[in-house]
């Protein structure tokens, strides 16, 4: 079993759509939790950290349950460039982060 | 401010060369990690280094591969006699101290290899 397990998608979405993504993390040991995207295979930016009490950017909500294991993320009114994939980050400490494989977002006009 | 930065962005060598990728942290970092992303397939953590030290290299191949991290200077991810299979991107990352707490990563453009 993977450390970081997400759906790979891939997602396809008209505009201004909502969409839901999880991720499991097997190490109930794991302290903190990101959420990245890649665009076509350019580096990893940071989207968001995720808290324990849930947390939102602009159109972007993050949450965590620490019983069930698994993070999530919503994007609200979906826009073309949100189009990318969106990597899920486990840290279980010492720090090295666990990478999921990414699930793949298509925005469609 | 200067985020992380890799050299160079793409890098060509025949099969049995070797390939050295550089990669100078963002100012104030002092941690530094390295991934490998193959065609068509997510991130794969290789090693994580601070200065003079390598602290996980659970991820890093048994052999030609090897990392650095000089107390000057940038740090070096070398590959020895290179093989077609060694074609991918390599992106470096770093975080700040306190990174047992959880600080996130900030990765650099990564270098693309490719293996003639």
């Amino acid at each position: 079993r993977k450390e970081v397990e997400q759906d790979p998608g891939p997602f396809n979405v008209p505009e201004g759509a909502t969409v839901a993504f999880n991720c499991t993390y097997s190490n109930s040991a794991s302290q903190s939790f990101f959420w990245y995207r890649q665009d076509c295979r350019k580096e990893p930016k940071l989207l968001m950290s995720v808290y324990s009490s849930g947390n939102e950017d602009g159109r972007f909500t993050a949450q965590l349950n620490r019983a069930s294991q698994y993070i999530s993320l919503l994007i609200r009114d979906s826009k073309l460039s949100d189009s990318a994939t969106y990597l899920c980050v486990v840290n279980a400490g010492a720090g090295k982060s666990t990478f999921g494989d990414g699930t793949t977002l298509t925005v469609k006009p | 401010n200067a985020g992380v930065m890799q050299n160079p962005r793409h890098l060509v060598r025949r099969r049995g060369q070797e390939a050295r990728l550089r990669c100078s942290p963002m100012k104030g970092h002092s941690h530094v990690y390295w991934y490998r992303q193959l065609p068509e397939e997510g991130l794969k953590f290789m090693v994580y280094l601070q200065k003079e030290n390598i602290i996980d290299e659970s991820g890093m191949p048994k052999e030609r591969f090897s990392a650095e991290f000089p107390k000057e200077g940038p740090s070096i991810l070398r590959i020895q006699q290179v093989v077609r299979g060694d074609s991918a991107a390599y992106f470096c990352a770093s975080s700040p101290p306190g990174a047992q707490t959880g600080q996130p990563q900030h990765f650099g453009d990564g270098t693309r290899l490719s293996i003639l």
